[in-house]
């Protein structure tokens, strides 16, 4: 079983700042199959990135994520105040367990 | 636009079933399936399975098998998670997605979740 590992588990950034969440997995998988998640509070998770690297409809091109192997990364180049939230990257049926990109 | 409206927050003794609809609008339900999604009070997501939304087929999770059971019903573009023997750790918020067509497990549009509490 795959083990998706992100990092680091908390942030504390100001808004315009740029930043680069890590999702490690625990074997080569498929950049496919590779997905990044948004989730506010209170709501539910919401498609960001699928492919490893394709932006879902409607989601801002400041959200890049890139990747390959068993290291992929989502980058938010400027944060704005709606973008503070818990980022989950996916492979497969297995999850991360989170970044929580928190205002400083 | 593609919507997904879950049934509304649960509370259930340790022991009974409970049973959430997912209803589907704005696209074809037979396209694509329907995954289920736990989170655990303060905890990251966990998938409990998928099922198909115009054939048989349908996988679980090896820690929800035993006790989870999914179906679509096209009729209606619902699908239903029933999971039995409730245990406290059950609680959270189960959502339903749509899985995007073509793409095996990512996960394109999301239902607003439905809250089950199991407590004596």
């Amino acid at each position: 079983e795959i083990v998706l590992t992100q990092s680091p588990s908390t942030l504390s950034l100001s808004p315009g700042e740029g930043v680069t969440l890590s999702c490690r997995a625990s074997q080569s998988v498929t950049s496919r199959y590779l997905a990044w998640y948004q989730q506010r509070p209170g709501q539910a998770p919401r498609l960001l990135i699928y492919g490893a690297s394709n932006r879902a409809t409607g989601v801002p091109d400041r959200f890049r994520g890139s990747g390959s192997g068993t290291d992929f990364t989502l980058t938010i180049t400027r944060l704005e105040p709606e973008d503070f939230a818990v980022y989950y990257c996916q492979q497969s049926w297995t999850f991360g367990q989170g970044t929580k990109v928190e205002i400083k | 636009q593609v919507h997904l409206v879950q049934s509304g927050p649960e509370v259930k003794k340790p022991g009974a079933s409970v049973k959430v609809s997912c209803k589907a609008s704005g696209y074809s339900f037979d396209s694509a399936g329907i995954s289920w999604v736990r989170q655990a009070p303060g905890q990251g997501l966990e998938w409990v399975g998928w099922v198909s939304s115009y054939n048989d087929n349908r996988k679980y999770s090896p820690k929800f098998q035993a006790r989870v059971t999914l179906t679509a019903d096209t009729s209606s573009s619902t699908a239903y998670m029933e999971l039995r023997n409730l245990r406290s750790d059950d609680t959270g918020f189960y959502f339903c997605a749509r899985i995007q067509r073509g793409s095996g497990t990512i996960l394109d549009y999301w239902g607003q979740g439905t809250q089950v509490t199991v407590s004596s």
